[in-house]
């Protein structure tokens, strides 16, 4: 029941894009992203609830393909700032009661 | 900052004791869910209150309780600690209706021994 997150952990250069993808085997009502950083509570990225639909965030955005239950979230031109552990939550009805990957380790060298 | 605020950020206790955890939610949410986080893991939804009523649980055992206040403030019970109770425990406000975000807190560190 918990999404699976790809990859585990990504190393990049400033300024370099990424890639994190999180697939269900379950039907779901939406798709939740949060960054957490050491120490610190997870942050509000954004919510996917439409198939298809894609939104943004400065320079991240997301998408969710509803036939596959899978989102990617893309990070463009990476920023110092973008490193931490980012995690998908999913929400199988509109409850606020999310189940949450195990999360992509990112981390942005100089 | 989200606004939510939750005590005490540290403590440990020891197999068998019991510990109250608390939240103040963001200024005007109704619904107040907790996290289990374990190093290293994602999140584990715990329960949820809303309206002062359990409104949905997570697989936790029942010596995980909880209780919401008319402020919807929250608290987080859990009796008979073990050690694989260590975690941090994350407190998460929301508006029923609203735009499905969650706030969180800092979390409070439980270690037990």
């Amino acid at each position: 029941q918990q999404p699976v997150q790809s990859p585990q952990a990504v190393i990049l250069r400033e300024g370099e894009d990424a890639v994190i993808n999180c697939s269900s085997s379950k039907a779901l009502y939406s798709v939740h992203w949060y960054r957490q950083k050491h120490g610190e509570a997870p942050v509000f990225l954004m919510i996917l609830l439409k198939g298809g639909e894609q939104k943004g965030h400065e320079k991240i955005s997301a998408s969710f393909n509803e036939k596959k239950q899978q989102s990617s979230l893309y990070l463009t031109a990476s920023q110092l700032s973008y490193s931490g552990t980012y995690f998908c939550g999913t929400e199988r009805a509109s409850n606020y009661q999310l189940i949450w990957g195990a999360g992509t380790k990112l981390i942005i060298k100089p | 900052e989200t606004g939510v605020t939750q005590s005490p950020t540290h403590l440990i206790k020891t197999r068998g004791q019991q510990v109250t955890l608390r939240c103040s939610s963001q200024s005007g949410h109704n619904t107040v869910s907790w996290y289990q986080q374990a190093l290293g893991q994602g999140p584990q939804f715990i329960f949820q209150y809303y309206r002062e009523e359990e409104n949905g649980r997570g697989n936790f055992p029942p010596r995980f309780s909880g209780l919401q206040f008319p402020n919807y403030s929250s608290e987080l019970n859990v009796n008979a600690l073990e050690l694989d109770d260590s975690a941090l425990y994350l407190c998460a406000s929301s508006f029923q209706g609203g735009t499905g975000e969650l706030f969180f807190g800092e979390g409070s560190r439980l270690t037990v021994l």
